[in-house]
Parts: structure tokens; C-alpha cells; sequence
């Protein structure tokens, strides 16, 4: 079955501690993106990649590390997680960035 | 750097009534697409659009996107209960912007049976 997964899809921490969001989807897609949702303020893309080794700053890239060492996967890491990181997350993978973005089913992370 | 309004951002309507939402950017886009998120799930996608002044249905949906690329609109004719969700346009920037998507706040549809 064509999806896109991630892991965890809950997780409570603590201010601080390293966490890292995987993403990976099974569809040879070139492109992939995370974003942020929180309510009033829609979705937010966080980095993009276009294609493997090959990544972008998308409109909040503060607080956030990406990687795409390889195509399926593209995990999304906060090196020092602070209470306004605490959100919904989505990683998001399409053909093309103009083709048709298949959304995982979203990560809830709360930083205490 | 670029960005997507996207208005109202709630709706509600009786069953049988008609809904619009609006997108308007402060580029010119490349293309334009449109989404929905069911309560509790993920956005999916719905449509794109890239041509200036094009026009798109899928059923009781029109899609439009308007001449100078930097506006689009949702409209749904007769909703159904089933239409009710959040409705998201994400534009693609064009030049350098080149692959990042900037998404509207959307638009949150209630519909009353």
C-alpha cells in the first residue's frame, strides 16, 4: 500500500532533550516536506527536499534540523526542544513538488 | 516573503446551502493546490490548478484560479455533511521560492443537517 509513515505519533518530552520524527514513504517520490500545524495559523512547512541530499528552509525552519540521505526517508530533528515547538506534525511526500503531496498521518508533540 | 490569505476562516451553513472560500497571495504563484482535513486526520489533496484563468469541477466543487495567478477560490454548491472539514490552499512560489509550499490558514466548514 502507497503511504507515507511516521513515528512517533504521540510524544510528550521534556525542554532540552533531543528528539527525532521519522518520516519515510514508499512511493520513490523525489520530494518531501514537514509542517507545522497549530489552530489559527494553518500549515506551516518547516524544511522541504527536493531530492536526496538536496534540502530548503520553508517558512519556520528555526529550532529544526533536517536530513535526506536517502530517498524514502527524511527525518526531521529538534536538537533542543522548547514548549513552542509543541504542535501537530506532518511530513509530506509527492512525484514532483508541483505533483499531487500525500500526507502521513501526522505526529502530536507536546514539550513540557 | 511570500504569503497566503485565506478567508473566512470559519463557515457555517445549513445543509443544501452554498460554500465559497477564498485565497489571495502576495506573489505571483506558480500553481496553486487545494486540500482537505477531515477532524482528526490529515490534510488530502484535492486539486491543482497552474493555468491563469483556469476553472476546475470535481462534482459539486469549483475550483478557480484567477488571471493574474495570485488568487483562487473553493466553491462548494449544495453542501452535505460530508463536506464538513477544513479547507486549505497551498501555493507554489515561483524563482528562488521554487518548491517551498505556503499554505492559507483555512477555512473551518460546519455544515447543520
Amino acid at each position: 500500500e502507497a503511504q507515507v509513515t511516521q513515528n512517533p505519533r504521540y510524544l510528550i518530552t521534556v525542554t532540552g532533550k533531543k528528539l527525532t520524527v521519522t518520516c519515510s514513504q514508499n512511493m520513490n517520490h523525489e520530494y518531501m516536506s514537514w509542517y507545522r500545524q497549530d489552530p489559527g495559523l494553518g500549515l506551516r512547512q518547516i524544511y522541504y527536499s527536493m531530492n536526496v541530499e538536496v534540502t530548503d528552509k520553508g517558512d519556520v525552519p528555526e529550532g529544526y534540523k533536517v536530513s535526506r540521505k536517502e530517498k524514502r526517508n527524511f527525518p526531521l530533528i529538534l536538537e533542543s526542544p522548547s514548549p513552542n515547538q509543541t504542535s501537530l506534525y506532518f511530513c509530506a511526500s509527492s512525484e514532483q513538488v508541483f505533483e499531487t503531496q500525500y500526507f502521513g498521518p501526522g505526529t502530536r508533540l507536546l514539550v513540557l | 516573503g511570500q504569503q497566503v490569505m485565506q478567508i473566512p476562516q470559519y463557515q457555517h451553513v445549513q445543509e443544501g446551502e452554498d460554500f465559497t472560500t477564498y485565497c489571495n497571495s502576495s506573489t505571483t504563484l506558480s500553481n496553486i493546490q487545494w486540500y482537505k482535513q477531515r477532524p482528526g486526520g490529515h490534510p488530502v489533496f484535492l486539486i491543482q490548478l497552474v493555468k491563469s484563468g483556469e476553472v476546475k469541477k470535481q462534482k459539486r466543487l469549483t475550483f478557480q484560479f484567477g488571471e493574474a495567478k495570485k488568487n483562487s477560490s473553493l466553491h462548494i454548491t449544495a453542501t452535505q455533511t460530508t463536506d464538513v472539514g477544513t479547507y486549505f490552499c497551498a501555493g507554489l512560489g515561483g524563482g528562488t521560492s521554487y518548491g517551498k509550499l505556503t499554505f492559507g490558514q483555512g477555512t473551518i466548514l460546519t455544515v447543520h443537517p
